[in-house]
Protein backbone atom coordinates (compact mmCIF):
# COMPACT_ATOMS: atom_id res chain seq x y z
CA UNK A 1 0.00 0.00 0.00
CA UNK A 2 1.12 3.45 -0.84
CA UNK A 3 1.98 5.38 2.50
CA UNK A 4 3.64 7.55 4.66
CA UNK A 5 6.39 6.52 6.52
CA UNK A 6 8.52 7.88 9.61
CA UNK A 7 11.16 6.89 10.59
CA UNK A 8 12.38 6.39 14.05
CA UNK A 9 9.24 6.40 16.17
CA UNK A 10 10.48 7.34 19.03
CA UNK A 11 13.75 9.81 19.23
CA UNK A 12 15.51 10.94 22.55
CA UNK A 13 18.17 13.63 22.06
CA UNK A 14 20.21 15.50 24.62
CA UNK A 15 19.65 19.05 24.89
CA UNK A 16 21.41 21.17 22.31
CA UNK A 17 22.56 17.73 20.23
CA UNK A 18 21.31 17.31 16.75
CA UNK A 19 19.06 15.33 15.78
CA UNK A 20 17.17 14.19 11.94
CA UNK A 21 13.64 13.20 11.33
CA UNK A 22 13.26 11.46 8.05
CA UNK A 23 9.97 11.04 6.41
CA UNK A 24 9.54 9.01 3.07
CA UNK A 25 6.77 8.54 0.73
CA UNK A 26 5.48 6.20 -1.67
CA UNK A 27 2.46 8.12 -2.91
CA UNK A 28 4.44 10.41 -5.46
CA UNK A 29 3.37 13.32 -3.94
CA UNK A 30 4.46 16.55 -5.16
CA UNK A 31 4.04 18.43 -1.35
CA UNK A 32 5.79 17.27 1.96
CA UNK A 33 4.76 18.71 5.18
CA UNK A 34 6.42 18.91 8.70
CA UNK A 35 4.32 19.44 11.44
CA UNK A 36 5.25 19.89 15.38
CA UNK A 37 2.05 18.42 17.43
CA UNK A 38 2.21 18.64 21.68
CA UNK A 39 0.18 16.74 23.89
CA UNK A 40 -3.76 17.14 23.19
CA UNK A 41 -3.05 20.07 20.48
CA UNK A 42 -3.65 20.59 17.07
CA UNK A 43 -0.78 19.94 14.77
CA UNK A 44 1.24 23.11 14.04
CA UNK A 45 3.14 23.21 10.53
CA UNK A 46 6.21 23.91 10.91
CA UNK A 47 7.02 24.45 6.84
CA UNK A 48 6.57 22.49 3.51
CA UNK A 49 8.17 21.73 0.29
CA UNK A 50 6.32 22.08 -3.45
CA UNK A 51 9.12 19.87 -5.43
CA UNK A 52 12.04 21.48 -4.27
CA UNK A 53 10.50 24.86 -2.99
CA UNK A 54 11.11 24.91 0.77
CA UNK A 55 8.33 27.46 2.38
CA UNK A 56 9.00 28.16 6.08
CA UNK A 57 5.78 29.03 8.34
CA UNK A 58 6.60 32.72 9.57
CA UNK A 59 6.96 31.60 13.57
CA UNK A 60 8.83 28.63 12.92
CA UNK A 61 12.05 29.23 15.35
CA UNK A 62 15.31 29.02 12.81
CA UNK A 63 16.84 25.95 14.87
CA UNK A 64 14.21 24.25 12.53
CA UNK A 65 15.40 23.41 8.87
CA UNK A 66 14.66 20.97 6.24
CA UNK A 67 16.11 19.22 3.73
CA UNK A 68 14.17 16.95 0.71
CA UNK A 69 17.16 15.83 -1.14
CA UNK A 70 14.21 13.77 -3.81
CA UNK A 71 10.54 13.65 -4.48
CA UNK A 72 10.41 10.30 -1.75
CA UNK A 73 12.18 11.16 1.45
CA UNK A 74 12.19 14.52 3.70
CA UNK A 75 14.05 15.32 6.90
CA UNK A 76 13.65 17.71 9.60
CA UNK A 77 16.66 18.48 11.21
CA UNK A 78 17.02 20.06 14.50
CA UNK A 79 20.47 22.11 15.18
CA UNK A 80 19.75 22.04 19.06
CA UNK A 81 17.33 20.60 20.86
CA UNK A 82 15.87 22.38 23.73
CA UNK A 83 13.76 20.98 26.20
CA UNK A 84 10.00 23.07 24.28
CA UNK A 85 11.19 21.03 21.51
CA UNK A 86 9.56 17.95 22.91
CA UNK A 87 6.90 16.71 20.95
CA UNK A 88 5.58 14.46 18.43
CA UNK A 89 6.64 15.36 14.67
CA UNK A 90 4.69 14.41 12.08
CA UNK A 91 5.55 14.56 8.12
CA UNK A 92 2.51 14.49 6.08
CA UNK A 93 2.12 14.91 2.20
CA UNK A 94 -0.41 16.17 -0.69
CA UNK A 95 -0.71 15.87 -4.26
CA UNK A 96 -0.42 19.65 -5.07
CA UNK A 97 -2.27 22.66 -6.58
CA UNK A 98 -4.28 22.03 -8.85
CA UNK A 99 -4.18 18.06 -8.73
CA UNK A 100 -6.70 17.37 -6.21
CA UNK A 101 -8.57 16.05 -4.05
CA UNK A 102 -6.37 18.18 -1.69
CA UNK A 103 -6.30 16.30 1.46
CA UNK A 104 -3.32 15.43 3.36
CA UNK A 105 -1.98 12.27 4.27
CA UNK A 106 0.12 11.72 7.27
CA UNK A 107 2.71 9.21 8.87
CA UNK A 108 2.45 8.04 11.90
CA UNK A 109 5.06 10.32 13.45
CA UNK A 110 7.81 10.21 15.50
CA UNK A 111 7.68 11.12 19.24
CA UNK A 112 11.00 13.15 20.34
CA UNK A 113 12.48 13.40 23.56
CA UNK A 114 14.90 15.90 25.02
CA UNK A 115 16.63 15.12 27.93
CA UNK B 1 -6.97 34.88 7.62
CA UNK B 2 -9.25 31.62 8.27
CA UNK B 3 -9.99 30.16 11.83
CA UNK B 4 -11.67 26.86 12.77
CA UNK B 5 -13.44 26.36 16.04
CA UNK B 6 -14.41 23.28 17.57
CA UNK B 7 -15.89 24.25 20.96
CA UNK B 8 -16.80 20.70 22.86
CA UNK B 9 -12.75 20.07 24.25
CA UNK B 10 -14.24 16.35 25.43
CA UNK B 11 -17.26 14.60 24.69
CA UNK B 12 -17.94 10.88 25.67
CA UNK B 13 -20.91 8.70 24.89
CA UNK B 14 -22.19 4.89 25.21
CA UNK B 15 -21.23 2.28 22.26
CA UNK B 16 -23.81 2.29 19.53
CA UNK B 17 -25.09 5.82 20.43
CA UNK B 18 -24.97 8.71 17.97
CA UNK B 19 -22.84 11.69 18.77
CA UNK B 20 -22.42 14.51 16.75
CA UNK B 21 -19.05 16.86 17.09
CA UNK B 22 -19.23 20.71 16.09
CA UNK B 23 -17.08 22.58 14.00
CA UNK B 24 -17.23 26.59 13.05
CA UNK B 25 -15.03 28.50 10.98
CA UNK B 26 -14.75 31.61 9.69
CA UNK B 27 -13.43 32.53 6.04
CA UNK B 28 -13.90 34.64 3.32
CA UNK B 29 -13.14 32.51 0.57
CA UNK B 30 -15.99 31.10 -1.67
CA UNK B 31 -13.99 28.17 -2.79
CA UNK B 32 -12.87 25.78 -0.01
CA UNK B 33 -12.26 22.30 1.30
CA UNK B 34 -13.53 21.15 5.03
CA UNK B 35 -11.91 18.23 6.51
CA UNK B 36 -12.80 16.01 10.09
CA UNK B 37 -9.53 13.86 10.60
CA UNK B 38 -9.12 11.38 13.02
CA UNK B 39 -6.30 11.00 15.41
CA UNK B 40 -6.64 7.28 17.60
CA UNK B 41 -4.61 6.99 21.28
CA UNK B 42 -0.72 6.83 19.44
CA UNK B 43 -1.92 6.17 16.34
CA UNK B 44 -1.67 8.01 13.13
CA UNK B 45 -3.86 10.77 11.88
CA UNK B 46 -6.23 9.84 9.06
CA UNK B 47 -9.32 11.37 7.03
CA UNK B 48 -12.48 10.76 7.97
CA UNK B 49 -14.15 12.62 5.54
CA UNK B 50 -13.90 15.44 3.05
CA UNK B 51 -16.88 18.43 2.13
CA UNK B 52 -15.88 20.36 -0.87
CA UNK B 53 -17.80 24.04 -0.30
CA UNK B 54 -19.15 24.31 -4.17
CA UNK B 55 -21.38 20.78 -3.13
CA UNK B 56 -24.33 21.42 -1.09
CA UNK B 57 -25.04 17.49 -0.58
CA UNK B 58 -23.63 16.63 2.53
CA UNK B 59 -20.63 14.12 2.56
CA UNK B 60 -21.24 11.03 3.87
CA UNK B 61 -18.79 7.64 4.86
CA UNK B 62 -20.11 4.76 6.24
CA UNK B 63 -21.16 5.56 10.07
CA UNK B 64 -19.93 9.40 8.98
CA UNK B 65 -21.59 12.59 7.75
CA UNK B 66 -21.60 15.49 7.99
CA UNK B 67 -23.76 18.55 8.64
CA UNK B 68 -22.30 21.73 6.15
CA UNK B 69 -24.10 24.85 6.55
CA UNK B 70 -22.34 27.67 4.64
CA UNK B 71 -24.48 30.25 5.29
CA UNK B 72 -23.53 29.78 8.76
CA UNK B 73 -19.81 28.47 8.37
CA UNK B 74 -20.90 25.31 10.54
CA UNK B 75 -19.74 21.73 9.75
CA UNK B 76 -20.73 19.13 12.31
CA UNK B 77 -19.81 15.53 12.05
CA UNK B 78 -22.27 12.84 13.16
CA UNK B 79 -21.23 9.37 13.76
CA UNK B 80 -24.07 6.83 14.08
CA UNK B 81 -23.70 3.52 16.07
CA UNK B 82 -20.67 4.31 17.42
CA UNK B 83 -17.88 1.95 17.76
CA UNK B 84 -15.18 1.49 20.79
CA UNK B 85 -12.48 2.05 18.11
CA UNK B 86 -14.29 5.67 17.11
CA UNK B 87 -12.33 6.82 20.34
CA UNK B 88 -10.04 9.18 19.37
CA UNK B 89 -9.07 12.87 19.09
CA UNK B 90 -11.10 14.29 15.97
CA UNK B 91 -9.82 17.61 14.46
CA UNK B 92 -11.95 19.86 12.31
CA UNK B 93 -9.81 21.39 9.34
CA UNK B 94 -10.47 24.09 6.70
CA UNK B 95 -8.32 24.31 3.20
CA UNK B 96 -7.92 27.03 0.67
CA UNK B 97 -6.88 25.29 -2.70
CA UNK B 98 -5.54 27.88 -3.90
CA UNK B 99 -3.52 28.62 -1.32
CA UNK B 100 0.21 30.20 -2.29
CA UNK B 101 3.50 28.14 -3.20
CA UNK B 102 0.83 25.33 -4.59
CA UNK B 103 0.33 24.28 -0.74
CA UNK B 104 -2.57 23.75 0.47
CA UNK B 105 -2.50 24.14 4.10
CA UNK B 106 -4.64 22.91 6.98
CA UNK B 107 -6.35 25.29 9.15
CA UNK B 108 -6.66 23.03 12.24
CA UNK B 109 -8.88 23.32 14.80
CA UNK B 110 -8.09 22.84 18.71
CA UNK B 111 -10.08 18.92 18.31
CA UNK B 112 -12.12 17.34 20.37
CA UNK B 113 -11.38 13.96 22.85
CA UNK B 114 -14.42 11.43 21.97
CA UNK B 115 -14.55 8.42 23.75
CA UNK B 116 -16.65 5.69 23.43
CA UNK B 117 -17.98 4.04 26.39
CA UNK B 118 -18.41 -0.13 26.43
Amino acid sequence: DAMVIQNPRYQVTQFGKPVTLSCSQTLNHNVMYWYQQKSSQAPKLLFHYYDKDFNNEADTPDNFQSRRPNTSFCFLDIRSPGLGDAAMYLCATSRGRALGPYEQYFGPGTRLTVT
Amino acid sequence: AQTVTQSQPEMSVQEAETVTLSCTYDTSENNYYLFWYKQPPSRQMILVIRQEAYKQQNATENRFSVNFQKAAKSFSLKISDSQLGDTAMYFCAFMNPTGAQGAQKLVFGQGTRLTINP
